[in-house]
Formats: structure tokens, C-alpha cells, sequence
């Protein structure tokens, strides 16, 4: 039964360019959250998703940031135009219920932008 | 926002030594979550507490949710050196939020063991 997958492990982008995170959740977990991690800090909520649904964005900034989880296939983040600041730690977790005691965290995307 | 505030920062202390955590907040929590991080890796989930004042226990680890919703505390007794990482609370919050299921989390703390 394998856990959450993120890939890739490691991204390297350069300013401006487009950065593609995925998240595949546990078997039969149908809600996907995503947060961010900035060096030496805690996560930061970022958007939660059911398939097909966006439930709450709330934590997503307004420009360049997109998620989906579409019926099929893997939750994606996705950053345009990429900038220093978007550096950070990207951490996927999926629930069967949309519960947080019933998360299970992913190993990451560590995105550097150069 | 709402906000967790954790402490200690750091933690450094001898093996053997009991550890002990706490995050508050101003505002109610419904669920209180303790997390350990390692290097490269995401958080893993050592205790849920679910209702004030429930204390809960996972071998070595003693987590509370606090009787007021607003803090909780993390003990770690007799301290091994895999017990190395960076701890984090979680919280849902309470009141006024919609059940979404997000969480806040407290800014870590790093505890080091000296064998």
C-alpha cells in the first residue's frame, strides 16, 4: 500500500519559468491537501481539493498559482513565472475523509528557483 | 491569521532526559495534531487529540489538548537519540471556520540528543 507520491523530489527552475508539482494520494483518499515550507518554518496551508473540486484556496497567493486534481491521475500544483521567492518545500497530504487526523504526508518537492 | 505560537525554538539535552513542548494560541483549536519531521522528508503524525482535555499516549510520547481549545503540550520521557527532528503542533481551528480540514501549524521545535 504505498503512501503519498510526490514528484519530482527535487525541481530547479529559473526565474520565469513554469514549475509542475505532482501528487499521487494513498489508494482510496480522495481528498488532497497542498502546503509550503519555507526554510526553518512551519507548513502553511495552500489549497484542498477533492477530485474535480477546488474546496478551499484560501491559502494559495492570487497570481501564478493553479491546482487541480482531476478525475483521473495525480493532484497538480502548478507555479508560473517562477520567482526567488517561490523557493520553498512543497508538501502534499491525502485523507480519506477530509479529516486532519486522518492526513498522511507526501516526501515533497524541494523547489529551487535560481 | 490565526496563529500557533511553539515553544522551545531548540532543544538541545543529554539522552535519557525527559523533553517537553507547547504550542498556544489565541484563538479555539478543534483538533490538536503533534508532528515529527525529519531531514527530506514530511511530517509524520505522532498524536491527534480530538476533545479538550483528552490526554493521549503513544509509548514514550504524552501529548494534552488544553481544557481552554487554545494550547496543548507534547512530552517526550527518557529521550533516545532517534528521537532527533523537528517537532511541530497543528491545530484545526474552531469557531467561525468552515470544517475544511486545513491546518495551522506552529513554527517547529528542533530537538537535539546527546547520547
Amino acid at each position: 500500500n504505498a503512501g503519498v507520491m510526490q514528484n519530482p523530489r527535487h525541481l530547479v527552475r529559473r526565474r520565469g519559468q513554469e514549475a509542475r508539482l505532482r501528487c499521487s494520494p494513498m489508494k482510496g483518499h480522495s481528498h488532497v491537501y497542498w502546503y509550503r515550507q519555507l526554510p526553518e518554518e512551519g507548513l502553511k496551508f495552500m489549497v484542498y481539493l477533492q477530485k474535480e473540486n477546488i474546496i478551499d484556496e484560501s491559502g494559495m497567493p492570487k497570481e501564478r498559482f493553479s491546482a487541480e486534481f482531476p478525475k483521473e491521475g495525480p493532484s497538480i500544483l502548478r507555479i508560473q513565472q517562477v520567482v526567488r521567492g517561490d523557493s520553498a518545500a512543497y508538501f502534499c497530504a491525502s485523507s480519506p475523509s477530509g479529516q486532519p487526523g486522518g492526513y498522511t504526508f507526501g516526501s515533497g518537492t524541494r523547489l529551487t528557483v535560481v | 491569521g490565526q496563529q500557533l505560537n511553539q515553544s522551545p525554538q531548540s532543544m538541545f539535552i543529554q539522552e535519557g532526559e525527559d523533553v517537553s513542548m507547547n504550542c498556544t494560541s489565541s484563538s479555539i483549536f478543534n483538533t490538536w495534531l503533534w508532528y515529527k519531521q525529519e531531514p527530506g522528508e514530511g511530517p509524520v503524525l505522532l498524536i491527534a487529540l480530538y476533545k479538550a482535555g483528552e490526554l493521549t499516549s503513544n509509548g514514550r510520547l504524552t501529548a494534552q489538548f488544553g481544557i481552554t481549545r487554545k494550547d496543548s503540550f507534547l512530552n517526550i520521557s527518557a529521550s533516545i537519540p532517534s528521537d532527533v527532528g523537528i517537532y511541530f503542533c497543528a491545530g484545526q481551528p474552531g469557531e467561525g471556520s468552515s470544517n475544511t480540514g486545513k491546518l495551522i501549524f506552529g513554527q517547529g521545535t528542533t530537538l537535539q540528543v546527546k547520547p
